[in-house]
This record gives C-alpha cells, structure tokens and sequence, in this order.
C-alpha cells in the first residue's frame, strides 16, 4: 500500500460546481496533515492544514478522519483560478519528514 | 511576505559533475528541507536538516548527495558526480514549527544533467 494515496484524476468541473477530493495514508502514527496546491512546473504552495476537527478556509473546506485513515477536501463554487493539482501530504511522527501524495489534477472550465 | 529563495532557477551540467543548489530559507525558520520532483512524478523527500545537522533522509538521499548549512543565511544541497536520473526540479523548504505548520517552498532549481 502506497504511503500516501490519491486519486489522480483528472477532475473536470465547470465553474461553480463543488468538487471533493480524497486521501488515504497508511502510517496509522501520523501526526500532521496537509493539503497543497501547485500549478505547472511551480512549488507546492499551503492551502491549508487539516485538524481532526476538521476546518474551513472560505470555499475550501477539509476533514480528517484518523480511525479510516482518511483525508478529504472539498471545493465550494469552483473559479477558473483554482484549475491546479492538488497534494495531500502527511507528516510522519516527529514531523521530521514530510509525504506527498501523487496529486488529483482539477481543471475547472468556463 | 517572507520567501524561501532558491539558486540558480535552471542549471545544465554534465553527467558525472557536481553541482551545488542553494537556498536561502526564511529567517525565523528553524527546520529546512530539501525535495525533488522528477517531471511527471511526485514531490519526493530527500532530507530534513535541524540545529545543523540532519534530522531524517530518505533512501534516495546516498553518499551522492550532502547538505550543509555554511552560515547563518544559506542552505546548501551538493550532488557529486551527477547522473542523468539526477535530472529533476529541486525544491528547498522551510518551517519554524515542523508538525503544525506546512512548509513554505522555494520556486525551484531545474537541474538538467546531460
């Protein structure tokens, strides 16, 4: 089982839609939780952390869920802007290294 | 808003060289990384660096590949004798808090080896 495991998409929506994205890591130990966007030939930038709580970030809304070994995110009223891949990652116990997901490309049309 | 700086943005070398790949990460930051991405591939972890020494490396990160943190202000990833699998876009990152807080990454050096 890969460490951190995504769909890979493509996810093609047209603007406005809501879009969710899911993530399952393997390392039941994992501390922290991350969700990153990057565009094309660019670095991963932050979207937001994910807390078992689960937490919202204006459109961007994402959850936890540590029994399943589960990560989501969901995308309310999709922008042409937020066209990117997105990577989920997972820092493993002590956060010294930090997992990426492969990424579930979005493309959001007009 | 604070940047992790990285140099040079693309560098061609030839098989078998070294090559140097510095970063400057933001100042307050205590944690610094080092990451490849292989076109087409996933961000993969090379190494985490901490009170000036290595904290965690991956398997890819062998007696090829060092890092070194000569002041106050850089960090360095040095790869000897280059491969042509070495090819990849090399992101260095940094954090002041490494489990609750995600990374702030530079724009990338490209590193063609041919």
């Amino acid at each position: 089982r890969k460490e951190v495991e995504q769909d890979p998409g493509p996810f093609n929506v047209p603007e406005g839609a809501t879009v969710a994205f899911n993530c399952t890591y393997s390392n039941s130990a994992s501390q922290s939780f991350f969700w990153y966007r990057q565009d094309c030939r660019k670095e991963p930038k932050l979207l937001m952390s994910v807390y078992s709580s689960g937490n919202e970030d204006g459109r961007f809304t994402a959850q936890l869920n540590r029994a399943s070994q589960y990560i989501s995110l969901l995308i309310r009223d999709s922008k042409l802007s937020d066209s990117a891949t997105y990577l989920c990652v997972v820092n493993n116990a002590g956060g010294f290294k930090t997992i990426f997901g492969a990424g579930t490309r979005l493309f959001v049309k007009a | 808003e604070p940047e992790v700086t990285q140099t040079p943005s693309h560098q061609v070398t030839q098989m078998g060289q070294e090559v140097i790949l510095r970063c400057v990460p933001i100042s307050n930051h205590l944690y610094f990384y080092w990451y490849r991405q292989i076109l087409g591939q996933k961000v993969e972890f090379l190494v985490s660096f901490y009170n000036n020494e290595i904290s965690e490396k991956s398997e890819i990160f062998d007696d090829q590949f060092s890092v070194e943190r000569p002041d106050g202000s850089n960090f360095t990833l040095k790869i000897r004798s280059t491969k042509l699998e070495d090819s990849a876009m090399y992101f260095c990152a940094s954090n002041w808090d490494r489990e609750n807080y995600g990374y702030t990454f530079g724009s990338g050096t490209r590193l063609t080896v041919v």
